[in-house]
C-alpha cells in the first residue's frame, strides 16, 4: 500500500532553516510528481510546492519562493523541502502527497501525516 | 494567481441531510478542480477530481459538478463520519491553490 512518511520537523529560530524529508513506499516513486502542502495552526491548506517525477521541473508558492527549494532521489524514494530564513508564519504541519494524474487531470491521492514546523525564538 | 472562494465557510447540518458547498474561481480553471476532506488531526483525503469523477473507495453520496468558475461539492445523505472540513483546489495552473475550507458541523 501506498505510504508516505515526513520526518525533520522540529523547533527553529527565525531566520534559521531545516530539511523535511518524505519517503515513499508502495509505489513507483520516480513516476509521481510529489507536493508539498502545508497548514498553519487552524488554518487552511496551503500550496507549498511541487516536483516533476523526474526533477526536470519545480515550481512553488508565492510565500515561499526563493526561500524554500524542493528537490527528491529516486533512488533512495525520497523527496525534501530545503527550508531556509524561516520566518514565524512558516509555522505549520507540512505534508507531502502525490500527484496522480489521468486523462489529462491530476489530484494529490495520497497524503502523509505531515510534520509540524515551528519557527519561533 | 487564481483564488478559490467556497461557501459557505461554515455550515449546521443533520445526518440526512443534503448539504452543497460551491467552490468559486477567479477565472477560468476548465475542469481541473479537486475537493478534499479534512477531519481534525488527519491529514486531507481525496474525494473527487477532475471536478466530478470520485475517487476510488469514496462514498457515491458524495458528488462533484461544475467547470469554468463554479463548482459544487454535494453529499447526497449525510453521514455521521462526514461532519469534517472539506477543501476545493485548483490545478488548473501554478501556483496551484486551496479555496479556504468549509466546516460541516453537526445541528
Amino acid at each position: 500500500q501506498v505510504q508516505l512518511v515526513e520526518s525533520g520537523g522540529g523547533v527553529v529560530q527565525p531566520g534559521g532553516s531545516l530539511r523535511l524529508s518524505c519517503v515513499a513506499s508502495g509505489f513507483t516513486f520516480s513516476r509521481y510528481g510529489m507536493h508539498w502542502v502545508r497548514q498553519a495552526p487552524g488554518e487552511g491548506l496551503e500550496w507549498v510546492a511541487v516536483i516533476w517525477y523526474d526533477g526536470s521541473k519545480k515550481y512553488y508558492g508565492d510565500s515561499v519562493k526563493g526561500r524554500f527549494t524542493i528537490s527528491r532521489d529516486n533512488s533512495k524514494n525520497t523527496l525534501f523541502l530545503q527550508m531556509n530564513s524561516l520566518r514565524a508564519e512558516d509555522t505549520a504541519v507540512y505534508y507531502c502527497a502525490r500527484d496522480e494524474c489521468s486523462g489529462g487531470s491530476c489530484s494529490l491521492d495520497y497524503w502523509g501525516q505531515g510534520t509540524l514546523v515551528t519557527v519561533s525564538s | 494567481d487564481i483564488q478559490l472562494t467556497q461557501s459557505p465557510s461554515s455550515l449546521s447540518a443533520s445526518v440526512g441531510d443534503r448539504v452543497t458547498i460551491t467552490c468559486r474561481a477567479s477565472q477560468g480553471i476548465s475542469s481541473y478542480l479537486a475537493w478534499y476532506q479534512q477531519k481534525p488531526g488527519k491529514a486531507p483525503e481525496l474525494l473527487i477530481y477532475a471536478a466530478s469523477t470520485l475517487q476510488s473507495g469514496v462514498p457515491s453520496r458524495f458528488s462533484g459538478s461544475g467547470s469554468g468558475t463554479e463548482f459544487t461539492l454535494t453529499i447526497s445523505s449525510l453521514q455521521a463520519e462526514d461532519f469534517a472540513t472539506y477543501y476545493c483546489q485548483q490545478l488548473n495552473s501554478y501556483p496551484q491553490t486551496f479555496g479556504q475550507g468549509t466546516k460541516l458541523e453537526i445541528k
